[in-house]
């Protein structure tokens, strides 16, 4: 089993839906907890960063984390087709290595 | 806006030959890394590199693969001889916890545009 498992999709929504991603993980060490957003031929660029449970929130994007549930999901609102984009989970235990262990990364089209 | 630079962006080669990818991270990240990304796969840490030293290479194939940060800055990957199974992304990022004396935690850690090697 993978410490972390991501849903590659891939995912086709119209535009203005939302759109729901998730991540589980069995690493119970893992501290911090980031979504990621790849364009094609792109390296990734950090879109959500958390350190806790709960909900954050950055514009049309939210970051949920259960640490309880092993689980993590980002959800964006009003989904445009410039979201476009592959989409990575990615965890790390701060203050150990700093490695980021990423999931597969879910495939994410928006349609006008 | 600081960027990590990659060369070059894309790679063919035969295999059984040697290739080298360049990195220079944003300007102060003490730390780097290289990840490898197979197509359709997440990214998976391969060498990282505090200063010049090396902190992690427990996943890099060190009977093909070499990394070295001689002065602590830029950073070159080499793999000899490369072998089909070596196509994918080679990306670097570098990563410091503080911005101009704000703590900034893993929101500094930033990826380079990859370097995409298909060996044939």
């Amino acid at each position: 089993q993978k410490e972390v498992e991501q849903d590659p999709g891939p995912l086709s929504v119209p535009e203005g839906a939302i759109v729901s991603l998730n991540c589980t993980y069995s690493n119970s060490a893992f501290q911090y907890f980031m979504w990621y957003r790849q364009y094609s031929r792109k390296g990734p660029e950090l879109l959500m960063y958390t350190y806790s449970s709960g909900n954050k929130e950055d514009g049309r994007f939210t970051a949920q984390v259960d640490k309880s549930s092993k689980y993590i999901s980002l959800f964006i609102r009003d989904s445009q087709p410039s979201d476009s984009a592959t989409y990575l989970c990615a965890m790390s235990v701060w203050g150990g290595s700093e490695k980021l262990v990423f999931g597969k990364g879910t495939k994410l089209t928006v349609n006008p | 806006e600081a960027e990590v630079a990659q060369s070059p962006r894309y790679k063919i080669t035969e295999k059984s030959q040697a290739v080298a990818f360049w990195c220079d991270p944003i300007s102060g990240h003490a730390t780097l890394y290289w990840y490898r990304q197979i197509l359709g796969q997440g990214p998976e840490l391969l060498v990282q590199f505090q200063d010049e030293s090396v902190v992690d290479d427990s996943q890099l194939p060190k009977d093909r693969f070499s990394a070295e940060r001689l002065k602590g800055v830029d950073s070159t990957l080499k793999i000899q001889p490369a072998e089909l199974g070596d196509s994918a992304m080679y990306l670097c990022a570098s990563s410091s916890p503080y911005d101009r004396g704000h703590r900034v935690g893993l929101y500094g850690y930033t990826f380079g545009s990859g370097t995409r090697l298909t060996v044939v």
